[in-house]
């Protein structure tokens, strides 16, 4: 089946540093999206892409959905501690089957006072 | 608080013991997910329902696992015969029409099982 690989796989940054973190895959996917799951919790989704190239934001977030579909970055401005938890992108092959929802390992980010 | 909710939060049980976990979804979604995810890993689907027909399953639902919604409301997953390597989080989400070619699932915050 379809696999996505995230990167990296953590990450430690100082409160108020910008990150960025990606997902690459080797099948074209028509929607990318971006959730966060804190401890003990469910993911929660973040970030929405629909279109190859579109960028959009969601406060101090950012997400792109490759030009080849076959990657998307998310990218957080400016950390805060509540920052913390694990990041997964979740790609869609094809539209009508939101059970070919395929989710990456997840990056693990840790904010540092 | 309108979202999707499990019962129980945590299991613990011995192997060979049967558990059920317990999914409300969000009330005007039709479409319910169950995904299991085990540490360090996202999660991976098993199986999907829409209203009262589970329309699609996974392959890492063995004979042991089944999943119902009776009612097309609340759904139930039961595990028979448990094994060690039924330790997880099991998550269960929901969507309706409107998210239903964006993916856009709406999650529960799991239910997670240790099989001693």
């Amino acid at each position: 089946g379809q696999q996505l690989n995230q990167s990296p796989q953590s990450m430690f940054i100082q409160e108020g540093e910008d990150v960025s973190m990606n997902c690459t895959s080797s099948s074209i996917f028509n929607t990318w999206l971006w959730y966060k799951q804190d401890p003990g919790e469910g993911p929660v989704l973040l970030i929405a892409l629909y279109k190859a190239g579109e960028l959009t934001s969601n406060g101090r977030l950012t997400a792109q959905f490759g030009i080849t579909r076959k990657d998307s970055f998310l990218n957080i401005s400016a950390s805060i501690p509540s920052d913390v938890g694990i990041y997964f992108c979740a790609g869609q092959i094809s539209s009508g089957s939101a059970r070919q929802l395929t989710f990456g390992s997840g990056t693990q980010l840790t904010v540092l006072p | 608080d309108t979202g999707v909710s499990q019962d129980p939060r945590h299991k613990i049980t011995k192997r060979g013991q049967n558990v059920t976990f317990r999914c409300d979804p969000i009330s005007e979604h039709n479409r319910l997910y169950w995904y299991r995810q085990t540490l360090g890993q996202g999660p991976e689907f098993l199986t999907y329902f829409q209203n009262e027909a589970q329309l699609e399953k996974s392959r890492l639902l063995s004979d042991r696992f089944s999943a119902e919604r009776p009612k097309g409301s609340f759904s139930t997953l039961e595990i028979q015969r448990t094994e060690q390597g039924d330790s997880a989080m099991y998550l269960c989400a929901s969507l309706g029409d409107r998210g239903f070619n964006t993916g856009e699932l709406f999650f529960g915050e799991g239910s997670r099982l240790t099989v001693l």
